[in-house]
């Protein structure tokens, strides 16, 4: 059965912090693995990872993906109060598997 | 830009009755997929669909059933709703080829069934 695992599961961090969030995941026949942001609605799509060590970057968000040990992370620098909402990964094989998410609050 | 919709935004029904979500999206896409969220459990994936007529079972497909009678529109058909399927409901949509494999939601319906 896959399996997708985010820490931490809720973040609180001043504006202006750098923040890290992790996934880590077992699937069969992993093809990508995709990060959203959700805010009070539908989520937004962010990166798609599909090889290692091969930084994307957006703005202040990177992500990076290691197959080998099969986790990926998202960094977020100088955060903003926007920033706050829950993050999703999800790695896919032939469908995507959600994790339930990192729910990251920035305080002014 | 992808659009998907979804033809509520919110929904009251009450237990037993049958209740229809629409999800419409205008980029050609081949794959469309329903989803529930709940709080604590995530993302769940009910039923998907890689063509016209063809659907396959998610992880939750129990109380669920699905049409795709036209390569845009995607629909969820709770036969009986029951009050455990209250819910957020989002619709998503992709493309076939590997570059394409970015899912884009729709705005969600969130039901409510008493």
């Amino acid at each position: 059965e896959d399996k997708v695992v985010q820490s931490p599961l809720s973040l609180v961090v001043h504006e202006g912090d750098t923040v890290t969030l992790n996934c880590s995941y077992e699937v069969t026949n992993f093809r990508s693995l995709l990060w959203y942001k959700q805010e009070k609605k539908a989520p937004t799509f962010l990166f798609m990872l599909t090889s290692s060590g091969i930084e994307k970057k957006s703005g202040r968000l990177s992500s990076i993906l290691d197959k080998k040990e099969l986790f990926s992370i998202l960094n977020i620098t100088a955060t903003q109060t926007g920033d706050s909402a829950v993050y999703l990964c999800a790695p896919r094989s032939y469908q995507l598997t959600f994790g339930k998410g990192t729910k990251l609050s920035v305080i002014p | 830009d992808v659009k998907v919709t979804q033809s509520s935004r919110y929904l009251v029904k009450r237990t037993g009755e049958k209740v229809f979500l629409e999800c419409v999206q205008d980029m050609d896409h081949e794959n469309m997929f329903w989803y529930r969220q709940d709080p604590g459990l995530g993302l769940r994936l009910i039923y998907f669909s890689y063509d016209v007529k063809m659907k396959e079972k998610g992880d939750i497909p129990e109380g669920y059933s699905v049409s795709r009678e036209k390569k845009e529109r995607f629909s969820l058909i709770l036969e009986s709703a029951s009050t455990n399927q209250t819910s957020m409901y989002l619709c998503a949509s992709s493309g076939r080829d590997a570059n394409q494999e970015t899912q884009y939601f729709g705005p969600g319906t969130r039901l409510l069934v008493l």
